[in-house]
């Protein structure tokens, strides 16, 4: 069945960089999303990429994308204390359908 | 700004009572969403809706129902809300447009339902 998987901790000192995995299952995913949770809020689309790119760069967020193994990597350099969030991977296997969610990686950030 | 709001922050209910979760959004989306977020199982999908009037289960809709009588509005509801119903509740919304992104979804702020 469908499933993306992801580590459910990370821990990082504040200015070190932060890498978030995942892996999906459905080769035939166009896009990956990358959604970020602050507490107490719902969730908001990070940043995404195209299924024919192997890397994107936005600021200090690097997305890698290896999709003969099916993975997919979210890099945040220097990370802050306001970095700290539960980060969600997410695929979406056919076009118009709803997309996968991972469980998501709680990222804490200390000072 | 995109707007999804949910009605009510925290919610507090007993069991067996008849829950109404609302979720309005005001730009024009086409698709509307239901997920619960539980600590360690991440979002599981409820229920989502393509159109007026037009919804599709998704992977865990028992005890559920869904209403969408209004583009901007879709309605979740527990006919008979059990403990195990306890969780936070999210919706969203995307535009059903061939745009880049497409799938991009929009979230509600959540809502808190306890049942007691």
């Amino acid at each position: 069945g469908e499933d993306v998987e992801q580590s459910l901790f990370l821990s990082v000192r504040e200015g070190d960089s932060s890498v978030i995995n995942c892996t999906y299952t459905d080769s035939s995913s166009t896009y990956l999303y990358w959604y970020k949770q602050e507490p107490g809020a719902g969730l908001q689309l990070l940043t995404y990429i195209f299924s024919n790119m192997d890397m994107k760069q936005d600021q200090r967020l690097t997305v890698l994308l290896n999709k003969k193994d099916k993975h997919l990597s979210l890099r945040i350099a220097d990370t802050q204390t306001g970095d700290s969030a539960i980060y969600f991977c997410a695929e979406n296997p056919q076009a118009g359908t709803a997309l996968i969610f991972g469980k998501g990686t709680t990222l804490s950030v200390s000072s | 700004d995109v707007k999804v709001t949910q009605s009510s922050r925290y919610l507090v209910k007993r069991t067996g009572e008849k829950v109404f979760l609302e979720c309005v959004q005001d730009m024009d989306h086409e698709n509307m969403f239901w997920y619960r977020q539980d600590p360690g199982l991440g979002l599981r999908l409820i229920y989502f809706s393509y159109d007026v009037k037009m919804k599709e289960k998704g992977d865990i809709p028992e005890g559920y129902s869904v209403s969408r009588e209004k583009k901007e509005r879709f309605s979740l509801i527990l006919e008979s809300a059990s403990t195990n119903q306890t969780s936070m509740y999210l919706c969203a919304s995307s535009s059903a447009g061939t745009g880049l992104i497409n799938e991009k979804l929009f979230f509600g702020s959540g809502t808190q339902l306890s049942v007691l």
